[in-house]
């Protein structure tokens, strides 16, 4: 078990630039979710996958925001246009179907987004 | 909606000291709580959660926390912190059974612990 990894650790961007961040769950977890964590403030939800299915969206998930996990196992999470309100941990987190209960997230070290 | 309020933004106490997080919730029905620690450069770690039965549930770490449905509240407790327990901390309910709900989790503010010697 190596635990979900979140590349790239530190993006700075400038205003107006697309970033991507990747996430690699654990790797029998079909679950896969985004938060995004604002500094002095808990993690929000954003997005949910089971297996390589969108299942929910978060209001905070502008159009300039997508998500995808295209074969069921990682995930990328890209920022169009990016604006300085995006500057943010994003963080990725996935739990098993069958053997998890409600909310047993199992986090990655998150990807830590600046937009100067 | 679901709510979550910790309102101690930040607490010290002094190593072995006992400590109490206080966290009070918001939700229409039988919440899902749990409660995470964050570590700087740490993921998001499960201290503990309550489901349902015994209010008193054990954790990770020598943590507890109470749930007491009559005053909504989820507080952690430990009787004798250690040094390496100083983190961010965060109680967290989850939605109601449903599987496309699971791992929707609402998070309050987070308590920042200090230890001092």
């Amino acid at each position: 078990d190596t635990g979900v990894s979140q590349n790239p650790r530190h993006k700075i961007t400038k205003r107006g630039q697309n970033v991507t961040f990747r996430c690699d769950p654990i790797s029998e977890h079909n679950r896969l979710y985004w938060y995004r964590q604002t500094l002095g403030q808990g993690p929000e939800f954003l997005t949910y996958f089971q297996n390589e299915a969108q299942l929910e969206k978060s209001r905070l998930l502008s159009d300039r925001f997508s998500a995808e996990r295209p074969k069921g196992s990682f995930s990328t999470l890209e920022i169009q246009r990016t604006e300085q309100g995006d500057s943010a941990m994003y963080l990725c987190a996935s739990s098993p179907r069958d053997r998890g209960l409600p909310g047993e997230l199992f986090f990655g070290e998150g990807s830590r987004l600046t937009v100067l | 909606a679901q709510s979550v309020t910790q309102p101690d933004i930040h607490i010290t106490v002094s190593e072995g000291a006992s400590l109490e997080l206080r966290c009070n919730y918001s939700y229409g029905a039988t919440p899902y709580l749990f409660w995470y620690v964050q570590s700087p450069g740490q993921g998001l770690q499960l201290l503990l959660k309550y489901f349902s039965g015994d209010t008193l549930v054990q954790g990770i770490k020598g943590f507890e926390a109470e749930f007491k449905r009559s005053q909504s509240s989820f507080n952690l407790r430990k009787p004798s912190v250690h040094w390496s327990d100083a983190a961010e901390y965060f109680c967290a309910v989850g939605v109601g059974a449903g599987g496309t709900s699971y791992g929707k989790l609402t998070f309050g503010q987070g308590t920042i612990l200090t230890v001092h010697p």
